[in-house]
């Protein structure tokens, strides 16, 4: 089956550039998107098709997917973006999330 | 609003039943594939089903299959996930979430989940 590795955690300081990567087989050939989850929370939904925000996601958050890996990056991260980051494609008719990043900023 | 509203969960002990509801409202429910996602205590997003607009097709996370059993009813504006012979394992929480087609499938709509704890 298909899987998506991220590491585990990411540290940044504030107003710093924070990137989080997901690899997986061939990832750039899949569409990847990213979801970021706070304590006690839903999943939010912040990158789809590697690199697009939907509306209300500042522009400071970014993506990108190419070869085997993709990768969320945020610009001029703030304390407010301290959050759990996964990624997710498609394989088949299956949904795949990475193991999630923990994002800290100090 | 679009809105995606869980409920059903609770404590059942091992080798239960119990059946979770997702109640979808704001946008056209049979328009969409529906999918469960799950999440244990402490631990990563697990994608758990998912279903088809029509109910003709169906997919599921190799540790659930046969045990579990996604449905919907559009005329109801609902999707359900049929959990038997539970396990300590299924323990989490579980959302429903609406892929969107026009965006590649990426999950952009997520309830706020339902607890289920399987516990002697």
């Amino acid at each position: 089956s298909y899987e998506l590795t991220q590491a585990p955690s990411v540290s940044v300081s504030p107003g710093q550039t924070a990137s989080i990567t997901c690899s997986g087989d061939k990832l750039g050939d899949k569409y990847a998107c990213w979801y970021q989850q706070k304590p006690g929370q839903s999943p939010v939904l912040v990158i789809y098709e590697d690199m697009k925000r939907p509306s209300g996601i500042p522009e400071r958050f970014s993506g990108s997917n190419s070869g085997n890996t993709a990768t969320l990056t945020i610009s001029g991260t703030q304390a407010m973006d301290e959050a759990d980051y996964y990624c997710q494609a498609w394989d088949s008719s299956t949904v795949v999330f990475g193991g999630g990043t923990k994002l800290t900023v100090l | 609003e679009v809105q995606l509203v869980e409920s059903g969960g609770g404590l059942v002990q091992p080798g239960g039943s119990l059946r979770l509801s997702c109640a979808a409202s704001g946008f056209t429910f049979s328009s969409y594939w529906m999918s469960w996602v799950r999440q244990a205590p402490g631990k990563g997003l697990e994608w758990v089903a998912n279903i088809k607009q029509d109910g003709g097709e169906k997919y599921y996370v190799d540790s659930v299959k046969g045990r579990f059993t996604i449905s919907r009813d559009n005329a109801k504006n609902s999707l359900y996930l049929q959990m038997n012979s539970l396990r300590a394992e299924d323990t989490a929480v579980y959302y429903c979430a609406r892929p969107q087609p026009t965006w590649h499938d990426a999950l952009d709509i997520w309830g706020q989940g339902t607890m289920v704890t399987v516990c002697s």
